[in-house]
């Protein structure tokens, strides 16, 4: 089945303490992306990847890494969470963003105290 | 500032009428258009979408239009069923090909 995997699912942590979200999709998807959906405001980009090895800031990147070190792969990494990092994401790719039809994985729903 | 914009947080309308759901834009340059429809729990689907050179594109039940002069679009859905009920989002492609997303519109479908 065509997916997009993100784990975890649901995460609560502390201010400061490093964490990882994951992204995996096997559609050999060359596009890939990374959202953060905060009320009012719809679905803002934080990073892209046009491909392996190759990544983008988005409109909201500050706080936040990424990497492409395989296809199928675009790991969120947060190294220092604040609560203002407190979000739904969700994690998307497509064979390239000119189509503009993405597939979304189904949420990450983090909580920093 | 926001590029696109969905005016109406939420809708509510009668099972087996028309939905007609709306948004605006800022930017001149967005040459595609989305829309997609999130349930809870789940990530956005693609629904439709329309390319500037157009004013309609239809699909079934769902059909956008795009109204170039006055920076608009709109969802039509007819007849509206349960399963609609849903948050839509209205997406526009901008000059680097990234999608500019609006705040999304809550559609209740009541029976």
């Amino acid at each position: 089945e065509a997916q997009v995997t993100q784990n975890p699912r649901y995460l609560i942590t502390v201010t400061g303490k490093k964490l990882t979200v994951t992204c995996s999709q096997n559609m050999n998807h060359e596009y890939m992306s990374w959202y953060r959906q905060d009320p009012g405001l719809g679905l803002r980009q934080i990073y892209y990847s046009m491909n392996v090895e190759v990544t983008d800031k988005g409109d909201v990147p500050e706080g936040y890494k990424v990497s492409r070190k395989e296809k199928r792969n675009f790991p969120l990494i947060l190294e220092s969470p604040s609560p203002n990092q407190t979000s739904l994401y969700f994690c998307a790719s497509s064979f390239g963003p000119f189509t503009g039809e993405l597939f979304f994985g189904e949420g990450s729903r983090l909580t920093v105290l | 500032d926001q590029q696109v914009k969905q005016n109406s947080p939420s809708l509510s309308v009668q099972e087996g009428r028309i939905s007609i759901l709306n948004c605006d834009y800022t930017n001149s340059m967005f040459d595609y258009f989305l829309w997609y429809k999130k349930y809870p729990a789940e990530g956005p689907t693609f629904l439709i979408s329309i390319s500037s050179i157009k004013d309609k594109n239809e699909d079934g039940r769902f059909t956008v239009f795009l109204n170039k002069s006055a920076k608009h679009l709109s969802l039509h859905i007819v007849p509206s069923q349960p399963g609609d009920s849903a948050v839509y989002f209205c997406a526009a492609s901008d000059e680097d090909y990234q999608l500019i997303w609006g705040a999304g519109t809550k559609l209740i479908i009541k029976p």
